[in-house]
């Protein structure tokens, strides 16, 4: 069975200072990895994947993550963070012909003024 | 395009009631999955349904049920409600093709409240 892991609850960051969220999977084949974001009271939102390809996926809003096999890591990471970047930060993990997503516990990101 | 619109977004219930939830998914896309999400359990998947057909289901009893009908739109009903039920409800959208790569797209939700 897939999964993946977040193993920080909170991360807490000054703004301005690099941003890393955590994520390591588990999965037989080869994994479609996402990162969602959801805000207070609110769905989620997708920030980007890696199905392929480019080991350093950029996607939405300034962040990026970093694919690494030999680790089974999937970092989410943003150069330099904002306060707007608070929220709950979700890692997950599908197979190729399957819709299903296994998500992470996920991860609160606390950007401090 | 409009995305996944979830209704209600909101609602109370008390126990041993029924609810029925609904989703409308993005204009083309033919698949819809239903989360629950849970302070405790996180982001849980319930079921899957592609084409008015049940795709995949989750580890959940069978109060918790779902459909789909020709337009791709989706409910989702939970039958004798217990208190552990309350929780948002989620619904994502995708084209769901065979062979597809591509993101699930999330609606806002159904806050559930049991009382």
């Amino acid at each position: 069975a897939q999964s993946v892991a977040q193993p920080e609850d909170q991360v807490n960051v000054a703004e301005g200072n690099p941003l890393t969220v955590k994520c390591t999977y588990s999965v037989s084949g080869n994994p479609y990895l996402f990162w969602y974001v959801q805000y207070p009271n609110r769905g989620l939102q997708f920030l980007l994947k890696y199905i392929t390809g480019d080991n350093l996926v950029k996607g939405s809003y300034g962040f990026e993550a970093e694919f690494n096999k030999s680790q089974t890591s999937f970092h989410l990471k943003k150069p330099s963070a904002l306060v707007s970047d608070s929220a709950l930060y979700f890692c997950a993990v599908r197979l190729y012909g399957n819709n299903r997503l296994a998500f992470g516990k996920g991860n609160q990101v606390v950007v401090i003024p | 395009k409009a995305g996944v619109t979830q209704t209600p977004r909101y609602l109370i219930k008390t126990r041993g009631q029924q609810v029925t939830l609904s989703c409308s998914p993005i204009s083309g896309h033919r698949s819809v999955s239903w989360y629950q999400q849970t302070p405790g359990q996180g982001l849980q998947f319930l079921f899957e349904y592609f084409s008015e057909t049940q795709r995949n289901k989750g580890n959940f009893p069978g109060r918790f049920s779902g459909r789909q009908f020709s337009n791709s739109r989706s409910e989702m009903n939970v039958s004798t409600l217990e208190l552990g039920d309350s929780a948002l409800y989620l619904c994502a959208s995708s084209s769901g093709q065979g062979g597809f790569t591509g993101e699930l797209f999330f609606g806002e939700g159904s806050r559930l409240t049991v009382l």
